[in-house]
Order: C-alpha cells, then structure tokens, then sequence
C-alpha cells in the first residue's frame, strides 16, 4: 500500500501571499489530519477531516483553512502569509480515532 | 490540561544500553498513547501505541510502560543501537476528539557506537 503523500515537498513564499498544500492519504483511510511542525513549538494540531467535514480544530488564526474530497484527498491553505508560518506541515491519514496516524513526509514552507 | 510533557529533551546512551523516555499526561479523558519516531527530514513514524486498560506493550526492542494512576508513560528502547539515533514523541489523544494528537516535545536521541 502506498503511504501517505504529501506535494509540494518545498515551497518558498513571500509574505502576504496565500499557499496551498496538498495530502494524498493512504487508501481506504477517512480520516485525514493536518499539523505544523516547528523547533519551538513542536508538533500543534491544525485541523482534522473526515468524510469531507471538519472534526475538529486546533488553536490557529482563520488564516489557516482546509477541505478534504469525496476521495479522501486533503489541501489545506493559508493565506496572507507571514514570516511565523514557515515550518514542516505535515498531514497524517488514519482508519479513525485510536487506529494509528501514519504520516506523510511533510511539505516544508519557507516564507521571505 | 491538554498538555503532554515530555523528557528528556536530548538523551545520549551507549550502543546495547537501554533508552529511556518519559511523559506525563493531565487529562483524564486520554484513552489512546502513541509513540512515533522522526529521522530529519522524515514525517512522524508509528512505533508503537497503548491504551490505558493494559499497563506494559512490547513489540520487539520497544515497549511502552503506562501508568494510569500517575498519569505517566515512558517508552523503553532495548539494545540501543545507533540506527535508533532520532527524535521520539510521546502523544494522546481521546476518543471525543476524534484523531486530534497532543505531543509531547520530543527527545532526540543519540546512540553512541
């Protein structure tokens, strides 16, 4: 089964514009997740998707906006960006809660 | 509350020692204890989980202690090698939140040959 992929690999942005990354999940996975990984703050959750409808979201300024596709495929967006958005996103898939979250390689977004 | 701490934040520990990495949990409503690995530039890997009704897992060299009472669980690595040099992070997560991860801060590990 092919794992959890995740384009761009790199992306370089400049202030004030607007991203969008993208998550293919593993197949037969619902569930997809989105996280920022930082060296300060670590892995923060971002947003959660399942059956294309929002599950849960974490502490991120409205900026940061998802949606997942009846294929289970994710983009999340950011927009307006700034120089504190740069960091690894990284997008897990899983069967649902408690079934384990594999994780894709990350997309890693420098803004300038 | 929805914190997860973790520790130590770095670990050095000779080849064929045992790693050990702890954390600590507030919340209650955590029913479900992952640990992942990360090598740099590598996304999170799965090493092994446990939920709160059984108090020791083992897969291989890994195992994970858990203690509900104490609100602590702490990932044992056997035989250390110098292939196990990475990050590892503790996480929870509770049903009602459906697959939300809390992390802990991770500990990077170094094996020494």
């Amino acid at each position: 089964k092919a794992g959890v992929t995740q384009t761009p690999r790199y992306l370089i942005k400049t202030r004030g514009q607007q991203v969008t990354l993208s998550c293919s999940p593993i197949s037969g996975h619902r569930s997809v997740s989105w996280y920022q990984q930082t060296p300060g703050q670590g892995l923060q959750f971002l947003f959660e998707y399942f059956s294309e409808t929002q599950r849960n979201k974490g502490n991120f300024p409205g900026r940061f906006s998802g949606r997942q596709f009846s294929n289970s495929r994710s983009e999340m967006n950011v927009s307006t960006l700034e120089l504190g958005d740069s960091a690894l996103y990284l997008c897990a898939s899983s069967t649902g809660p408690k079934a384990g979250a594999f994780f894709g390689q990350g997309t890693r977004l420098t803004v300038v | 509350q929805q914190q997860v701490k973790q520790s130590p934040q770095s670990l050095i520990v000779q080849k064929g020692g045992i790693s050990i990495i702890n954390c600590a949990y507030e919340n209650t409503a955590f029913d479900y204890f992952p640990w992942y690995q990360q090598f740099p530039g590598k996304g999170p890997a799965l090493l092994i989980a446990i939920r709160p009704d059984v108090s020791e897992k083992k897969e291989g060299r890994f195992t994970i202690s858990f203690n509900k009472s104490a609100k602590q669980f702490s990932l044992h690595i056997m035989d250390s090698q110098p292939g196990d040099s990475a990050t590892y992070f503790c996480a929870a997560s509770s049903h009602n939140q459906g697959g939300k991860l809390i992390f802990g801060q991770g500990t990077e590990l170094s094996v020494k040959p």
